[in-house]
């Protein structure tokens, strides 16, 4: 990826544990946020945290973000099975020069959560 | 408000064809980006329109075009298909050029034989 890697590739857990996903990027960015994609649809804004903040809520959903170590995490809590899907970490960032800054998206972790 | 629209939603042509694929915004958002997504290279940007203009391109050759009418509906074209083009494309919307929450449509899926 031009931009972002994500770790694990695929993550599989029991109903009701919790899920971490994290994800490194290349360059300085402005923000960060993650989406999720439900089996070859569209992708779905969760969360946005900007560079000078280092952790944000909303719901069961937690994310951090490093920008000394230009990483980020994303943590979902008690997960369900409706939470099954693919996550992506997406970064607002300037790759060359000759091109304004550009939404560059991670590999994708796959999360399975088996009821 | 209604969502972000695309159309057709599956699309299956022949090599050397062109497809022409429609993407209608949410309603007051004036920014239009294009994706590519595809298993071996995930997901990877094409282009952006703000106010009828270009303002960014993705590393994609010149058989990818596209633009954005008065109304802020966009389309992309491609010319000269070639196998490795099938893909889901997706077009997300954002109020204005800054790379705040883009907001997707379901995506047209291209399947080129």
């Amino acid at each position: 990826s031009q931009q972002g890697e994500e770790d694990p590739q695929a993550l599989s857990i029991q109903e009701g544990e919790n899920a971490t996903m994290n994800c490194s990027y290349k360059t300085s960015i402005n923000n960060l946020q993650w989406y999720r994609q439900n089996s070859g649809r569209g992708l779905v804004h969760l969360i946005l945290i900007r560079s000078n903040e280092r952790e944000k809520h909303s719901g069961r959903l937690r994310v951090t973000l490093d920008t000394s170590k230009k990483s980020s995490s994303l943590l979902i809590t008690a997960s369900r099975a409706a939470d099954t899907a693919s996550y992506f970490c997406a970064t607002d960032a300037r790759l060359r020069s000759n091109t304004g800054n550009q939404f560059y998206f991670g590999t994708g972790t796959s999360l399975t959560v088996i009821p | 408000k209604a969502g972000v629209t695309q159309t057709p939603r599956y699309l299956i042509k022949t090599r050397g064809q062109q497809v022409t694929l429609s993407c209608s915004p949410i309603s007051g958002h004036r920014s239009v980006s294009w994706y590519q997504q595809t298993p071996g290279q995930g997901l990877q940007f094409l282009f952006e329109y703000f106010s009828e203009t270009q303002r960014n391109k993705g590393n994609f050759p010149g058989r990818f075009s596209g633009r954005q009418f008065s109304n802020s509906r966009s389309e992309m074209n491609v010319s000269t298909l070639e196998l490795g083009d099938s893909a889901l494309y997706l077009c997300a919307s954002s109020l204005g050029p800054t790379k705040e929450t883009q907001y997707f449509g379901p995506g047209t899926r291209l399947l080129v034989l």
